[in-house]
Order: C-alpha cells, then structure tokens, then sequence
C-alpha cells in the first residue's frame, strides 16, 4: 500500500516564487490536511478538508491555498513564498470517525 | 478539545519507565491521540483514548480522564530508539480537524 504520498521531498524557492506540493492517498480517506512543522512550535494546521469539494481554514492559512477536486489529491499551494514560509509540510489523511491520521514523509521547504 | 499542553523535553536512561503528561481543554473533546516522531521523519500513531482509563499496547500505555481533561503515554523498559518527539493531539469538535500540542522530546541515555 502506498498510503499517504508527498512530493517533492526537498524544494529550495527563491522569494517570490510559486509553487504546488502534491499530496495524494489511496485509502479512500474523507478527511485530508497540510500542517506545517517549526522547531518548538509542532504541528500546525494550514488547511483541511472533509471531503471533495470542500476545504477550510486552519490556524495558518495566510500565502497558501488549496483545493480538493478528487478523493484522493489534496494539493497545496504557495503563491508568492516568502523566507517565513522555509518549513517542513506534512500531509495527513484519516476516515471519518475515530480513526488515527496517517502522514506523508514531509517535504523540507527552503525559501531564500 | 485543544489548548494542549505538554511538557518540552524529558530525558531517561535505557530500561526506565518515563510518563508523558498532557493536559486539554475539556469543552469539545472528542478523543486523544498520541503519536511518536523520530528526528526527519513523520508521526506515527501510537494510541487513541476515548474513554477513560488506561489503554495498554505492548511497552506502550495510555490514560485518559476525561474529567480532568488529562491524559499520559507511559512508555516502559526504554529502549535507545524511543528516543523521539511524543505528540499528544485533540480530536476536538469541529469535523475534520486534529489539534497537536507542540510535542514533547523524550532522549533515552544509555
């Protein structure tokens, strides 16, 4: 099973530029997330969404956008990436109820 | 649900029992989980409490009183490669959404 996948695994931007991270699972899972990881601040929710077609907010949303057009693809988008923005994002999917998330393996972001 | 707090850092040597603690807003709970994160790598689940009491899983326990808004992972006979971030998350009351705590870095000296 492939699970949760991420790409790319690394990226380096340069101010100013955009770019999509790619987030795809094959567990048929309703629920998928972006969280983004700093030293001692822990998981961070950029954006979620609860099925295709919808998405909101989370507590970062500012300079990244998303969409859900399928299940299974849950992209998420950089417009104009700023220095604030170097991180590791994790994509995560669960089902619905109580059931644990799984994650991608992360992409380490560098925006210089 | 949310509001999480657990401690920064904790340290144990090979062979100890070490309690991780983590407190949450009771409002809104749903249910808690906790996951482990190894340096570069990505969380992996390890527990979900809903009810209270203890959940044992192997080396691995954890309590939930819901009451107290208080739960612990207890990881028993440590092990060099229990060292690793714990992550305490709250299902909380809005669909779709986990809210992680900042974690709580666990070394483990020989």
């Amino acid at each position: 099973n492939a699970g949760v996948t991420q790409t790319p695994k690394f990226q380096v931007l340069k101010t100013g530029q955009s770019m999509t991270l790619q987030c795809a699972q094959d567990m048929n899972h309703e629920y998928m997330s972006w969280y983004r990881q700093d030293p001692g601040m822990g998981l961070r929710l950029i954006h979620y969404s609860v099925g295709a077609g919808i998405t909101d907010q989370g507590e970062v949303p500012n300079g990244y956008n998303v969409s859900r057009s399928t299940t299974e693809d849950f992209p998420l988008r950089l417009l104009s990436a700023a220095p604030s923005q170097t991180s590791v994002y994790f994509c995560a999917s669960r089902s619905t109820g109580n059931t644990e998330a799984f994650f991608g393996q992360g992409t380490r972001l560098t925006v210089v | 649900g949310q509001n999480i707090d657990q401690p920064t850092e904790m340290t144990a040597t090979e062979g100890a029992i070490v309690q991780i603690n983590c407190t949450y807003q009771t409002s809104g709970f749903n249910g808690l989980f906790w996951y482990q994160q190894h340096a570069g790598e990505a969380p992996t689940f390890l527990s979900y409490n809903v009810l209270d009491g203890l959940e044992e899983k192997g080396r691995f326990s954890s309590f939930l009183s819901r009451s107290k808004g208080y739960s612990y992972l207890l990881l028993k006979e440590l092990q060099m490669k229990d060292s690793a971030s714990y992550l305490c998350a709250d299902r909380g009351s809005t669909l779709g959404r986990l809210y992680f705590g900042r974690g709580t870095q666990l070394t483990v000296w020989p």
